[in-house]
């Protein structure tokens, strides 16, 4: 069926390394969106890219949507211990006649190492 | 602006037993979602509510659960005789739109709900 797929699963990082994270979707997207959530919390939302090649930056944060909208990269430079918790992207996948809510990816836990 | 308001934060459950949980949405926002997180894993999409209809219910198991959003007062999820493989956090997020622009707007998440089913 219609997924989200992300990878790593799991990230173990020292302070002040990089990470990336990527996700794949098996059919294209209209666009992307990318949520964090910190242990115990809730998804906080971070950014959506809508265009074919999109590269969008936040501080730190690199978000990349791929030609063909069906993948889609975050890039955090020199990670910092705020940066831990559970990177999500989501998307919009449709399904009979309509659109359901957005398909998440299972996520890639960011853990950093002092 | 009161954001997506959950109650309760932290829910346990017999075996058996009923669980209710409430989402508030934003103000203003008329279409609400409620996800299902596993431990260690994604959001699962359960179900779309708009005020008094339900939009779309393909996430949602076909049996002991079911979800309302009445005209007055917060979108309630219902799990009936729950068994221990219910225990998850359930997420509600609200959006100002829906159908199949809710794609091309931010989703507001409350706190959860945390069940724990004993």
């Amino acid at each position: 069926g219609q997924q989200v797929m992300q990878i790593p699963q799991y990230q173990h990082v020292q302070e002040g390394e990089d990470f990336t994270t990527y996700c794949n979707s098996s059919t294209t997207l209209s666009n992307i969106q990318w949520y964090k959530q910190r242990p115990g919390g809730h998804p906080v939302f971070l950014i959506q890219l809508v265009k074919s090649g999109e590269v969008k930056k936040q501080k730190r944060l690199t978000f990349q949507f791929g030609e063909a909208k069906k993948n889609s990269s975050l890039h955090i430079t020199a990670t910092q211990t705020t940066d831990v918790g559970t990177y999500f992207c989501a998307g919009l996948l449709y399904s009979g006649g309509g659109a359901d809510g957005l398909t998440f990816g299972k996520g890639t836990h960011l853990i950093i190492q002092p | 602006n009161a954001g997506v308001m959950q109650n309760p934060r932290h829910l346990v459950r017999r075996r058996g037993q009923e669980a209710r949980l409430r989402c508030s949405p934003m103000k203003g926002h008329s279409h609400v979602y409620w996800y299902r997180q596993l431990p260690e894993e994604g959001l699962k999409f359960m179900v779309y509510l708009q005020k008094e209809n339900i939009i779309d219910e393909s996430g949602m198991p076909k049996e002991r659960f079911s979800a309302e959003f009445p005209k007055e007062g917060p979108s309630i999820l219902r799990i009936q005789q729950v068994v221990r493989g219910d225990s998850a956090a359930y997420f509600c997020a609200s959006s100002p739109i829906g159908g199949e622009l809710v794609g091309n707007t931010e989703a507001f998440f409350g706190q959860g709900t945390r069940l724990t089913v004993v």
